[in-house]
């Protein structure tokens, strides 16, 4: 089985701080996602990487960075931390070639005070 | 990607058939239908999905209309750990470019005991 894990279940940071959330995979898979979930928006993309040190906008990338620094690891960066981005992060993770299944992890939930 | 159209709720009796429409007429002959489904506090979890050929896995069976405008989500014998809200997703084949999932509002299904 995949198996997608994330540092933190429930985060609380300050405005202003640096917040880092970890997604770390098992299954040697190439291209990574971080999304949020919003109430009524669906899931927006972040970021995402199709491998190791390379990363693409995806349709919210304002107020975030991201590292991929190793294949198994894509790490999602606030450099400021705002209330606005109190919200569900997930990572998820894909197979490359043909496969089209989309394996989540557990999500994060952040809430900035 | 195509829009889809899901009822917003609906229970079904442990043991019984679970069948989930999805509407999506204005789906594009490369687009494939994908469903997922989200457990209160985690992340989504990949159920099956479907070109034009009805599917069956583990899970469930996914029945998709001879004209592809609308699908059927089945689980055989619904238990109360099926209760999800799920989701119908249309896309094109997933690649190495931006894979933005629009999870919209889904199906919240209620397994009642």
């Amino acid at each position: 089985d995949v198996k997608v894990t994330q540092s933190s279940r429930y985060l609380v940071k300050r405005t202003g701080e640096k917040v880092f959330l970890e997604c770390v995979q098992d299954m040697d898979h190439e291209n990574m996602f971080w999304y949020r979930q919003d109430p009524g928006l669906g899931l927006r993309l972040i970021y995402f990487s199709y491998d190791v040190k390379m990363k693409e906008k995806g349709d919210i990338p304002e107020g975030y960075s991201v590292s991929r620094e190793k294949k198994e690891r894509f790490s999602l960066i606030l450099e400021s931390a705002s209330t606005n981005q109190t919200s569900m992060y997930l990572c998820a993770t894909l197979a490359g070639g043909s496969s089209r299944e989309q394996y989540f992890g557990p999500g994060t939930r952040l809430t900035v005070t | 990607d195509a829009k889809t159209t899901q009822p917003t709720s609906m229970d079904c009796a442990e043991g019984r058939a679970a069948n989930l429409p999805c509407n999506h007429s204005t789906i594009s002959g490369n687009e494939y239908v994908y469903w997922y489904r989200q457990i209160h506090s985690q992340g989504p979890q990949y159920i099956i999905h479907g070109l034009k050929n009805n599917e069956t896995n583990e899970m469930a069976s996914l029945i998709i209309t001879e004209d592809r405008k609308s699908s059927t989500l089945i689980l055989p014998h619904a238990t109360l750990r099926d209760t999800a809200v799920y989701y119908c997703i249309v896309r094109v084949a997933v690649g190495t470019g931006a894979n933005n999932l629009f999870f919209g509002t889904g199906t919240r299904l209620t397994v009642i005991p």
